[in-house]
This record gives structure tokens, sequence and C-alpha cells, in this order.
């Protein structure tokens, strides 16, 4: 099956600073979404992007399926970014290590 | 609506105890999951269905039997736990293949086996 590799797997920043979370997958992929899991461990979709950018709010991403991987952008970022983030590809949804952001105020 | 209902939230069991976890969707979705999440892992596949029909199993102990009686509905029986299975049980559903299929996950059980 298709593996997922996300990078940095951690992250400090301070409140305000921008930051890029990256996925890279191993195949070609038809679904690839970005999710924040809060600590309560519910995962939000924050992106269904299996190709082109995105944007809402602070938050941006990329994905260039002919180069396999995409980009999450965060922009200003705020104490309540504060989590894990993931991406998942494919139809059956395989998951990234995920990136551990921690915004300090 | 994008809600998938997960019950019950938080489930303790013991190891000769036979308990099922359940997951509701009503957005007609035709696909869906079943995943394991141990602290500070991310969620491992455990069961797709497809049209109520299983297409991955990925070497789940037997302990573990899903089903999926319609397809709104997805069970996961739990039957002779061990201490190693508690964990946070994540259900998905997703539009079938070929369309957006964005997937969308409900709340999770806490499951404790002592």
């Amino acid at each position: 099956g298709i593996q997922v590799e996300q990078s940095p797997p951690d992250l400090i920043l301070q409140e305000g600073a921008n930051s890029t979370l990256r996925c890279n997958f191993s195949d070609s992929v038809n679904n690839l979404q970005w999710f924040h899991q809060n600590p309560w461990g519910q995962l939000i979709n924050l992106f269904y992007i299996p190709s082109g950018t995105k944007q809402n709010g602070r938050l941006s991403a990329t994905t260039v399926a002919t180069e396999r991987y995409s980009l999450l952008y965060i922009s200003s970022s705020q104490t309540t970014d504060s989590g894990v983030y993931f991406c998942a590809a494919n139809n059956d949804m395989r998951f990234g290590a995920g990136t551990r952001l921690t915004v300090k105020p | 609506d994008t809600e998938v209902t997960q019950t019950p939230k938080h489930l303790v069991m013991g190891m000769t105890n036979k308990k099922s976890l359940k997951c509701e969707q009503h957005m007609g979705h035709r696909a869906m999951y079943w995943y394991k999440q141990k602290a500070k892992k991310p969620p491992e596949l455990m069961f797709v269905y497809s049209y109520e029909k299983l297409s991955i199993n990925e070497s789940v102990p037997s302990r573990f039997s899903p089903e999926c009686p319609n397809s709104s509905l997805l069970n996961l029986h739990l039957h002779a736990l061990q201490p190693e299975d508690s964990a946070l049980y994540l259900c998905a559903s997703s539009p079938p293949r070929g369309v957006n299929t964005e997937a969308f996950f409900g709340q999770g059980t806490r499951l404790t086996v002592v």
C-alpha cells in the first residue's frame, strides 16, 4: 500500500509565526486530506486536496500530485493551533505519523 | 450534516467481557472505516466496508469482529480483549470511490481493557 511520511515530527513556534508542514506519499493519490487532532482525539477536517491549492482563513494547502507531496501552511499561528496535524492518502485513508505543533504565547 | 456519531464515548471492559462499539452516519456514505489509535501514534486502519461488504481487513485479530448491518451503521464487536487493546477507536465514513471521497470521523470511543 501507499506510504505516507510527514515532516517535521515536532514543531515549536511562538505565537504569530508562520509554519509549513509537509506530507510525502509514495504513489499517486486520488484522495489527500489534512486533519487536526484536538486534545480530546477528534479529527477535524482541514482540507480535502488531492491536487491544487486551497485556502481557509489562516490555513492553506497545496498538493503537487505529480511530485507526490502536499504542504500545509499555517500563518500567524495562535495557541489554539496546537495539536497534531495528520495527512491521510487514498480511499483507504492511510495516515502519516503526524506533526505535533506547539504554539507558545 | 457531516456528522459521524460513535457510542459509547468511553468504555471500560474486563478481559472476559463482550461489548460492541457503534458508529452511525446519515450522509449517504457507502464506505465506512474502523481505526485504532494508541497514544502519540497515528490512527491505524483496521477494517474498511464498501457498500456494506468487508473490503479491507488489516490482519486484525479475531477478537475484533466488524459488522455493517446497513449503509448507515457500523459495529465493532469485542470479545476476550487484552489490556494492550486499550486505545481510542475511531470510525469514519466517506462517499464511494470515483467522486469527492472526503472522509469524516467520529469523536471516537476511548476503550480501557482491565
